[in-house]
């Protein structure tokens, strides 16, 4: 079955600490993986996808096929990433996603 | 360029009403995905629409929820008649024709409308 596992509800962190946020997934087929992120307020938002290999905002997320995770890190947090996270999979060739439960990260200074 | 747009922003009815939401997708997107969060839990998805054609309506919960895309363009989900267990965020998220993006399935998200029944 398709699944994405978010362990953690809440991370918080202190500004300028590191911040990795688990995902890990099922999935039978071959995998594609996002993170969306909702700041208070504003909607939910593409923030890094696994084929891009991009680092955004200081993000990165690496697919790791052999332990079937896709770890959201962040090696100095800013308060401004204070938010909702989603780790998402996507299921079918149309695009449909399947998401995590989410995880809050609270960054203080 | 606005965005996906949803309305209501927020709504609250009784449990037996009908409520009816709509989502405006960035105009020239022919995917139209709706989802919803339920308190506590993960955003689940509901159906998917190409252009004005339910392409997948697998995670519509039961026949009080109909789904529609007049002309391939806004759609509307309304539930009829409300329960308690239909509380929740509904959101709507569209995108292009993977053809025009390259293969990027990414997905524009609208605020959500938040459906409070009591």
């Amino acid at each position: 079955a398709q699944r994405v596992t978010q362990p953690e509800k809440l991370l918080s962190v202190f500004k300028g600490a590191p911040v990795e946020l688990k995902c890990n997934y099922s999935y039978s087929g071959s995998p594609e993986l996002f993170w969306y992120v909702q700041y208070s307020r504003q909607r939910l938002q593409l923030l890094l996808r696994h084929i891009s290999r991009e680092s955004i905002k200081g993000f990165t997320a690496d697919l790791n096929k052999g332990e079937t995770s896709f770890h959201l890190k962040k090696p100095f947090a800013q308060e401004e990433d204070s938010a909702m996270y989603y780790c998402a999979l996507r299921t079918d060739s149309w695009g449909k996603l399947q998401f995590g439960a989410g995880t809050q990260v609270v960054v203080t200074p | 360029e606005a965005g996906v747009t949803q309305f209501p922003s927020h709504s609250v009815i009784e449990k037996g009403q009908t409520v009816t939401l709509r989502c405006d997708p960035i105009s020239g997107h022919d995917n139209l995905y709706w989802y919803r969060r339920v308190m506590g839990k993960e955003i689940k998805f509901l159906l998917h629409f190409v252009k004005e054609s339910k392409q997948d309506e697998s995670g519509m919960p039961n026949n009080r929820f109909l789904a529609e895309r007049t002309g391939g363009t806004y759609s509307t989900l309304k539930v009829q008649p409300a329960e308690l267990e239909d509380s929740g965020v509904y959101f709507c998220a569209s995108s292009q024709d993977r053809a025009k993006t390259g293969g990027s399935y990414e997905q524009y998200f609208g605020p959500g409308t938040r459906l409070t029944v009591t």
